[in-house]
């Protein structure tokens, strides 16, 4: 079945520092990739997505890149704060055309950032 | 802030009682699913809906059952709670708003089975 890896699981930077979680996907058909941002007690929230017809999509410090022929995609956090620490998530899925179109979620990756 | 709630947010209950677990969305989302999360982190899908009448297992094996009787109601029921029920759950829902198919994450349940 479809799945996705998620690397590393667990990632310390300095304030300041950038941060990189990388991931891996095997259903060639998606064409959708969100990235979640989860913190402490609360659900998942999504901070940035990426369809299969861009590249590279920024958002202030956030930008997430993707690599569809090695299916391959990034999240990049640049000049770290303590308020990036949390738990973060990518998920990929083939959009929402029709029935076959459930968010499979990597494993996680706890980013602290020290202060 | 996400149109999606979940009751109770905390829920501390005896071994083999039966509980609800309660999921509500008023963004009219078709899709709603149900996500078991154990303290290592991973998202487990255990349920999904693609619309009223409409339920199908995850991913993960659950020994929950769930209904779709309305849109905007998703509730998860165990009929005899046992420890290893002991987990966190968490509600999404998903659907086309103003083109972005972005899920949205109730703040979970806390579930603790004694």
């Amino acid at each position: 079945g479809e799945n996705v890896e998620q690397h590393p699981s667990t990632l310390s930077v300095q304030e300041g520092d950038s941060a990189v979680i990388k991931c891996t996907y095997s259903d060639s058909a998606s064409n959708y990739f969100p990235w979640y941002k989860q913190e402490l007690g609360k659900g998942p929230q999504l901070i940035i997505d990426i369809r299969s017809n861009v590249g590279e999509k920024k958002d202030q410090r956030i930008a997430v890149t993707l690599n569809k022929t090695a299916k391959h995609f990034s999240l990049h956090i640049t000049e770290t704060q303590p308020e990036d620490s949390a738990v973060y998530f990518c998920a990929a899925s083939r959009g929402s055309g029709g029935a076959t179109n459930k968010l499979i979620f990597g494993t996680g990756t706890l980013l602290a950032v020290q202060p | 802030e996400a149109d999606i709630y979940q009751t109770p947010r905390y829920l501390v209950i005896g071994t083999g009682k039966k509980i609800t677990l309660e999921c509500s969305q008023t963004m009219g989302h078709d899709k709603m699913y149900w996500y078991q999360q154990d303290p290592g982190m991973e998202l487990h899908l255990i349920h999904y809906s693609y619309g009223v009448n409409s339920t199908e297992k995850g991913d993960l094996s659950s020994e929950s059952t769930v209904s779709r009787i309305r849109t905007e109601h998703f509730p998860l029921t165990l009929e005899s709670a046992r420890p290893s029920h002991t987990s966190q759950y968490l509600c999404a829902s998903r659907g086309r708003v103003g083109g972005s198919t972005e899920a949205f994450f109730g703040q979970g349940t806390r579930l603790t089975v004694v």
